[in-house]
């Protein structure tokens, strides 16, 4: 079946700093990739997706890279800041079943000043 | 354009009764998934209802149900409450595109506690 792995947390970095949190997937066929962000007391935002290989989803200086022959959608930000500090899901979803998302565990990031 | 609403917000329940969640997409959206998320299982995928079908179900027992309206609003059930069916209860719509994949947009979630 469909998986989804995050590097463990939780992430602290000084603001300013560069950031990478590593997800990597296994999964039959081309699944769509994507980003979600969930701030403390919310549900889900959707932060960036690729739906295809080699794309590369961006969203509020956030990206990722749809890499195919590693199998992995790694985010990264050159910059945090503060208000950055949240809990980053990477998930899957298979074409035609865009609402069954298979989810990693989960990555916190704090930043602090 | 209003977001997807879960009502309510909040939501304590005794071990043994049952409880109903509601959840209305974005207008226009047919397709409604709900998701389960505790510390120790991270998010799983419930069911996914689509024209008032379900369409996808995850590894859930049968306490577990839901329905979808013609106006994909969608309610699920959980009968014969547990104290490990203490979550956030999280719905997300999206507009199925025929042949491609879209966004799912979730709401705030309902945090059920049992006791």
């Amino acid at each position: 079946g469909d998986s989804v792995t995050q590097m463990e947390g939780p992430v602290t970095l000084s603001e300013e700093a560069f950031l990478t949190i590593n997800c990597t997937y296994t999964a039959t066929g081309y699944p769509s990739l994507f980003w979600y962000v969930q701030y403390p007391g919310e549900g889900l935002q959707l932060l960036l997706k690729a739906t295809k290989a080699d794309d590369k989803g961006s969203n509020k200086g956030f990206e990722a890279t749809y890499r195919k022959e590693t199998t992995s959608f790694h985010l990264e930000k050159g910059s945090v800041q503060v208000s950055d500090s949240a809990v980053y899901f990477c998930a899957l979803s298979h074409t035609g079943t865009a609402s069954k998302l298979t989810f990693g565990t989960g990555t916190r990031l704090q930043v602090t000043l | 354009k209003a977001g997807v609403t879960q009502t309510p917000r909040y939501l304590i329940k005794t071990r043994g009764q049952q409880v109903t969640l509601s959840c209305s997409p974005i207008s226009g959206h047919r397709s409604v998934s709900w998701y389960q998320q505790t510390p120790g299982q991270g998010l799983q995928f419930l069911f996914e209802y689509f024209s008032e079908t379900q369409r996808n179900k995850g590894n859930f027992p049968g306490r577990f149900s839901g329905r979808q309206f013609s106006n994909s609003r969608s309610e699920m059930n959980v009968s014969t409450l547990e104290l490990g069916d203490s979550a956030l209860y999280l719905c997300a719509s999206s507009w199925d595109r025929q042949g491609g994949s879209t966004e799912a947009f979730f709401g705030q979630g309902t945090r059920l506690t049992v006791v």
